[in-house]
């Protein structure tokens, strides 16, 4: 199963945008990207997901590219309280057991 | 809606003692999960459940079981705790035929084993 790489922390100023890059370069077909995100000591929360075309929802955008062997979560207007660490996590539909989430991108907001 | 709840929030136990982590879902989710998050290591799967009546191993399940005896509840036992146990623990579900992947969790249990 596709593994994903992330850096591990990346700032932003806020009230800019927020670009979230993630590689997952041996995803297969049936594979979906979903990104997740962890307030510090919460649980983590599901953000979007998307499996070949670009997704939008209320909280971010899913860009991914058109290999699928990369993708970018944008935050379009970062605030203090998207500070957080972001996960990227491929999975098949039916991997129970794939649902493994790497170290994140400890995004940090400035003001 | 309460989506997952998890208890203790927190419980410092002794080495060699028996715990039971509870997790309960009020979203009728077919596949449930535990993973424990140790610092600079990230979420690991311990064990998971695609439906009431199985169960399956993830990445650490070694010292760990759990059951699922109905839709609602998964449980997770340390039949007899480790200081390297010691961890935040979080139980989650999801619907994996309508929506794969996307999980809901709780807010984690807080075990410290001495």
């Amino acid at each position: 199963d596709a593994k994903t790489t992330q850096p591990p922390s990346m700032d932003c100023a806020e009230g800019r945008a927020a670009n979230l890059p993630c590689n997952h370069s041996t995803i297969s077909g049936n594979e979906y990207v979903y990104w997740y995100r962890q307030i510090h000591s919460q649980g983590p929360q599901y953000i979007i997901h998307g499996l070949k075309n670009n997704e939008t929802n209320e909280m971010a955008s899913l860009i991914i590219t058109e290999d699928r062997k990369s993708s970018t979560l944008i935050l379009p207007h970062a605030t203090l309280r998207d500070t957080a660490v972001y996960y990227c996590i491929v999975s098949r539909k039916t991997s129970y057991d794939k649902v493994i989430f790497g170290p994140g991108t400890s995004l940090s907001v400035i003001p | 809606i309460a989506g997952i709840t998890q208890a203790p929030t927190s419980q410092i136990l002794a080495a060699g003692r028996r715990m039971t982590l509870r997790c309960t879902q009020d979203m009728r989710h077919n596949a449930m999960y535990w993973y424990r998050q140790d610092l600079g290591l990230g979420l690991r799967l311990i064990h998971y459940s695609n439906t009431a009546g199985t169960t399956g191993k993830g990445e650490v399940p070694d010292g760990y079981s759990v059951s699922r005896a109905n839709t609602d509840d998964f449980p997770l036992t340390l039949a007899s705790a480790v200081p390297s146990q010691t961890s935040v623990y979080f139980c989650a579900s999801s619907d994996s035929d309508a929506k794969p992947g996307e999980l809901f969790f709780g807010e984690g249990s807080r075990l410290t084993v001495l």
